[in-house]
Parts: structure tokens; C-alpha cells; sequence
């Protein structure tokens, strides 16, 4: 199985800040790695797809880049709305494994 | 609208069996997989298995397989997630979630959108 590794589990930000969130492959994965968020009590949602597409709807503050086994989600300013759990997911091969997950909290 | 609805909230004890289901709205059933992810309390996602309602043709994670089994029925439009004996650590939310092949410029990719709102299994003597 391919392991998802993110990093960090946690952090606090602030509006005024840049978050960037990272997730390792234990092997190569190309561009087959994606980013959900989900809020408490919520289903995930999609947020970036094939390492760097934004999803329909999902504001231009969010962006994804990486390939092979080192990605980045960064959040270019972060509003209220976006503190929540963010998932990264490779679709490379099954199981479709996910990291464990990196909480966003308000500083 | 595109959309996947699941049963509603169970309470079972150890032992018992239970199915739940996840209905598809909006597009045709058969020309995607159904995948199956689990939560539990406090804890992130797992990948437990997929269907292909088109042949029923299924795959599981090896954390899975022989606990849980994945079914559709294609002439409903429904998925369905069962056990034949709960357990105590079966205690969590279910999801159900489309996986979507798209075209980009660095080829085919998948996703999972969307998903179902859950299903909150409580077992529990």
C-alpha cells in the first residue's frame, strides 16, 4: 500500500498569513494526488485535483503543486471559512489511501 | 444536481448485521465507481473498498476485505455497505463517494466528488 504522509497534523494561522500544508508519497505517485477539505459534522469536499487543478467553485486563494512524492497545498490568505480539516489522497493505486489529516485553527 | 444520499443514522448491537445504502441522483450510475470511506470518532479517512455498479465487479483494502461487503443495484441506482456481525470498533461515519475521471493537460486523473452526507453507525450493547 502507499503511505500518505502530511505535515504538519496542526497549525494556527491567521488572516494575514500563508499556509502551506505538505504531504509525502511513499513512492512515486505522477500527478495522482488530491486535497479535500471537510468541516466538523461535514462530508469532505474537493478541493484540488491532479496535483494543481482547482476544483469548480473552490476560490483561487487555494493552489496545489508537486509531482512524484512531494505535494504542496498552499492557502494564499486564509478567511474565516477555510479553518477546517484538509486531506490529501493519492488516486494512483488502490487502496486509495489518504494522509492523516492537518487541522487549520485561527490564531 | 449530482448527488449521492445515504441512509440514515444507525444504532446496532455487537453481533448484529446491518446494510446501509447510497442512492445516486443526477448522472448514470453505471458509468462510474461507487467508493466506500470510513471515520471514525475523532479520527480521518479510510479507504475501505469500490464498486462498479455496471458488473458489481468489487475491490477492497486489505483492512476490509471479509468484514464489510460492497453491493449495487443498477436497476435503483443504489450502492449499499454491509456487515453480517458488528462490532464494537464498526462505530463510525460511512461515506459514499463517486470517483470521477477527468482529462488534464499532464493526462487522466480521478477524484472523489460527491459524496454522500454519511452514515453514523453506532454499535453499542
Amino acid at each position: 500500500d502507499i503511505q500518505m504522509t502530511q505535515s504538519p497534523s496542526s497549525l494556527s494561522a491567521s488572516v494575514e498569513d500563508r499556509v502551506t500544508i505538505t504531504c509525502r508519497a511513499s513512492q512515486s505517485i505522477g500527478s495522482y494526488l488530491n486535497w479535500y477539505q471537510q468541516k466538523p459534522g461535514q462530508a469532505p469536499d474537493l478541493l484540488i485535483y491532479g496535483a494543481s487543478s482547482l476544483q469548480s467553485g473552490v476560490p483561487s486563494r487555494f493552489s496545489g503543486s508537486g509531482s512524484g512524492t512531494d505535494f504542496t497545498l498552499t492557502i494564499s490568505s486564509p478567511q474565516p471559512e477555510d479553518f477546517a480539516t484538509y486531506y490529501c489522497q493519492q488516486s494512483y493505486s488502490i487502496p486509495h489511501t489518504f494522509g492523516q489529516g492537518t487541522k487549520l485553527e485561527i490564531k | 444536481e449530482v448527488q449521492l444520499v445515504q441512509s440514515g443514522a444507525e444504532v446496532k448491537k455487537p453481533g448484529e448485521s446491518l446494510k446501509i445504502s447510497c442512492k445516486a441522483f443526477g448522472y448514470t450510475f453505471t458509468h462510474y465507481w461507487i467508493n466506500w470511506v470510513r471515520q471514525m470518532p475523532g479520527e480521518g479517512l479510510e479507504w475501505m473498498g469500490r464498486i462498479d455498479p455496471d458488473n458489481s465487479k468489487t475491490d477492497y483494502s486489505p483492512t476490509f476485505q471479509g468484514h464489510a461487503t460492497i453491493s449495487a443495484d443498477k436497476s435503483i441506482n443504489t450502492a449499499y455497505l454491509q456487515w453480517s456481525s458488528l462490532k464494537a470498533s464498526d462505530t463510525a461515519v460511512y461515506y459514499c463517494v463517486r470517483r470521477y475521471d477527468i482529462w488534464t493537460a499532464r493526462g487522466t486523473v480521478n477524484y472523489f466528488d460527491p459524496w454522500g452526507q454519511g452514515t453514523l453507525v453506532i454499535v453499542s450493547s
